[in-house]
């Protein structure tokens, strides 16, 4: 089974310029969960979604950051515009939750680094 | 509200010893699990081994096992037989399920080295 696809692998943008990471979470997955880690701050919760529903948000950093899940299949994180302490890798993860063995589990994918010049 | 410590940011140890790194957690809650993920290089998150509350058993997988103590809300993980591939930052995670959801609480990682 594929696991959780994240795109792109590495983005180098500007200041002020948009960017948008995606996210295909594992099929059959009810949650997904986008994570920003930097070495300050460690792994940080932006936002998570149960059944395509944003459900908290509150890690979200600023109005600049979004994030949408139009579908059980795919997720973006948009950030407009960009600044330098944006920079950092981005999570995405996916988990089927409540049932079966890996309840509880998270699913990661290998991340979105993103570097704001 | 619950926390995860890990109280050693780097760790090194000799190819195919053995190494334990630790993890406490706080919180007030019976039922929760508890997870290792392993962090190398190439940076996805991979997990390691997972623990549930309600198990007294330790959980093994191959050369990981961890050493649950629930009372002391301590959740170490130990690897035997230490391999170069096992280089990586490791995570301790607290998960419990919430509101229809589960929290998930993470350590600040403890980075490995294997020495040759």
């Amino acid at each position: 089974d594929a696991g959780v696809i994240q795109s792109p692998r590495h983005e180098v943008t500007e200041m002020g310029q948009e960017v948008t990471l995606r996210c295909k979470p594992i099929s059959g997955h009810d949650y997904l969960f986008w994570y920003r880690q930097t070495m300050m701050r460690g792994l940080e919760l932006l936002i998570y979604f149960n059944n395509n529903v944003p459900i908290d948000d509150s890690g979200m950093p600023e109005d600049r950051f979004s994030a949408k899940m139009p579908n059980a299949s795919f997720s973006t994180l948009k950030i407009q515009p960009s600044e330098p302490r944006d920079s950092a890798v981005y999570f995405c993860a996916s988990s089927p939750q409540t049932s079966g063995r890996a309840a509880g589990e998270l699913f990661f994918g290998e991340g979105s680094r993103l570097t704001v010049l | 509200a619950q926390t995860v410590t890990q109280s050693q940011p780097e760790m090194s140890v000799q190819e195919a010893e053995t190494v334990t790194l630790s993890c406490t957690y706080d919180t007030s809650e019976s039922d929760y699990y508890l997870f290792w993920y392993k962090q190398p290089p190439s940076r996805q998150m991979i997990l390691v081994i997972r623990q549930e509350a309600y198990k007294q058993q330790n959980a093994t997988e191959n050369r990981f096992s961890v050493n649950f103590q629930k009372a002391a809300k301590s959740f170490s993980l130990k690897i035997s037989d230490s391999q170069l591939g096992d280089a990586a930052m490791y995570f301790c995670a607290y998960t419990r399920y919430y509101s229809g959801t589960y929290k998930y609480i993470f350590g600040t990682g403890t980075r490995l080295k294997v020495l040759a």
